[in-house]
């Protein structure tokens, strides 16, 4: 089993469309969350950062951890075509260095 | 403004050579990272470095090579032994070494083997 699996999509969804992406992760000592946004050939952009389980929300942007489940969600409100990326879920834990990263999953918002 | 810069932006490179990436950030960070993307793989961690003058290998460090003497510098070299180098490479940064601290990017360099 991967560290941490993300489905690669593509998802498309029509504008302000809620959009939900998911990844999952085996390692139980993850206890740091990251969602980024990556446009194409550009280097990945921080969207989301969370500790632990629970919600938090950024103006449409919502991430979700469910640490029971190991299941971690990005939620976006009001979808805009600029929303259209590629998403990336990041984790890491105290009692290692690395940042773990799902391979991403390619959204696309329809006009 | 405080970010992190990679350059070039696109680089050619002959088979059998070896050719130097430049990463520099100016956030104070003490851990440096590089990963390489390829379509349908993700991010894979070639090297980390969580303070000056040391590093670790991480997943795919074969046929690379890094250095840290500096806080803010942590150049990648791809060897001539990197059998298929041609791919994004994206540079990042986080302020604490053990891991527990979010990482920011630099917009990548894109090699290419000609």
């Amino acid at each position: 089993q991967k560290e941490v699996e993300q489905d690669p999509g593509p998802l498309s969804v029509p504008e302000g469309a809620i959009v939900s992406l998911n990844c999952t992760y085996s390692n139980s000592a993850f206890q740091y969350f990251m969602w980024y946004r990556q446009y194409s050939r550009k280097g990945p952009e921080l969207l989301m950062y969370t500790y632990s389980s629970g919600n938090k929300e950024d103006g449409r942007f919502t991430a979700q951890v469910d640490k029971s489940s190991k299941y971690i969600s990005l939620f976006i409100r009001d979808s805009q075509p600029s929303d259209s990326a590629t998403y990336l879920c990041a984790m890491s834990s105290n009692r290692d260095d690395k940042i773990i990263f799902g391979k991403g999953t390619r959204l696309h918002i329809l006009p | 403004d405080g970010g992190i810069t990679q350059s070039p932006k696109y680089l050619f490179r002959k088979e059998g050579q070896n050719v130097t990436l430049s990463c520099e950030q100016n956030l104070n960070h003490d851990a440096m990272y590089w990963y390489r993307q390829d379509p349908g793989q993700g991010l894979r961690l070639i090297y980390y470095s969580q303070i000056v003058n040391d590093f670790q290998k991480g997943d795919i460090a074969e046929g690379y090579s890094v250095s840290r003497e500096k806080k803010e510098s942590f150049p990648l070299t791809v060897t001539s032994a990197q059998k298929n180098p041609t791919a994004f490479y994206l540079c990042a940064s986080s302020i604490s070494p053990t891991g527990n601290t979010e990482a920011f990017f630099g917009q990548g360099t894109r090699l290419t083997v000609v």
